[in-house]
């Protein structure tokens, strides 16, 4: 089956520095890929759309300039979230689009972020 | 816009017990996917079902079955003869042609199986 992972799967990090969170999609490709972050005992909001060669769509509301979206080739996707502070602690969880399916997403283990 | 409500916020039955977990959505496209994910404390999401707008024959895998009516809007999920390690929280989501593939989350059922 399809595989998507993510690194690392935990950090923990000072608050003002920039934190980066990989996705990769293992044995396929993946034109788009999706980041959502969870806060604790809540459901899965998305924030933004991630297309390979082109830029990341945002979700109203989510801080472009402060959550930067890379998706340089079609088997990675990263999120760096800079200048973090302790509100930016969460979990994140990206999700990768089968290019060659309509439907077919799957998602990555996830990454806990703790801003100290 | 898509939206997809799950009603029930937390569910705790005793084991063994038979519950059913809701989801209604609501959409205007006519082509569209809805899914259920399982998520264990630790987080990952694991991929329990997922149907497109024009199957509503219902679906059974082992104590899992799936009730899909679009005349309702509705896809609600039942587990029978539950177990403790049924306990989770379980998410109904949607993806439609029309949203570029983005798939929107209910807020999830946090389910309770007491032993």
């Amino acid at each position: 089956g399809a595989v998507v992972s993510q690194h690392p799967s935990w950090v923990i990090c000072k608050s003002g520095t920039s934190v980066k969170i990989e996705c990769r999609s293992l044995d396929f490709q993946a034109t788009t890929m999706f980041w959502y972050r969870q806060f604790p005992k809540q459901s899965l909001m998305l924030m933004a759309t991630s297309n390979e060669g082109s830029k990341a769509t945002y979700e109203q509301g989510v801080e472009k300039d402060k959550f930067l979206i890379n998706h340089a080739s079609l088997t990675l996707s990263t999120l760096t979230v800079t200048s973090a502070h302790p509100e930016d602690s969460s979990f994140y969880i990206c999700s990768a689009h089968n290019r060659d399916s309509s439907y077919e997403q799957y998602f990555g283990p996830g990454t806990r972020l703790t801003v100290t | 816009a898509q939206k997809v409500t799950q009603a029930q916020t937390e569910i705790s039955v005793v084991e063994k017990e038979d519950v059913t977990l809701d989801c209604v959505y609501e959409t205007r496209d006519t082509t569209y996917y809805l899914f259920w994910y399982k998520q264990p404390p630790s987080g990952e999401l694991v991929f329990l079902i997922r149907r497109n707008s024009f199957d509503e024959q219902n679906e059974i895998s082992g104590r899992y079955s799936w009730n899909f009516q679009k005349s309702t809007s509705s896809f609600n999920f039942t587990i029978t003869a539950s177990q403790v390690v049924d306990s989770a929280v379980y998410f109904c989501a949607h993806l439609s042609w029309s949203s570029a593939s983005k798939i929107i989350f209910g807020s999830g059922t946090r389910l309770s199986i007491r032993p």
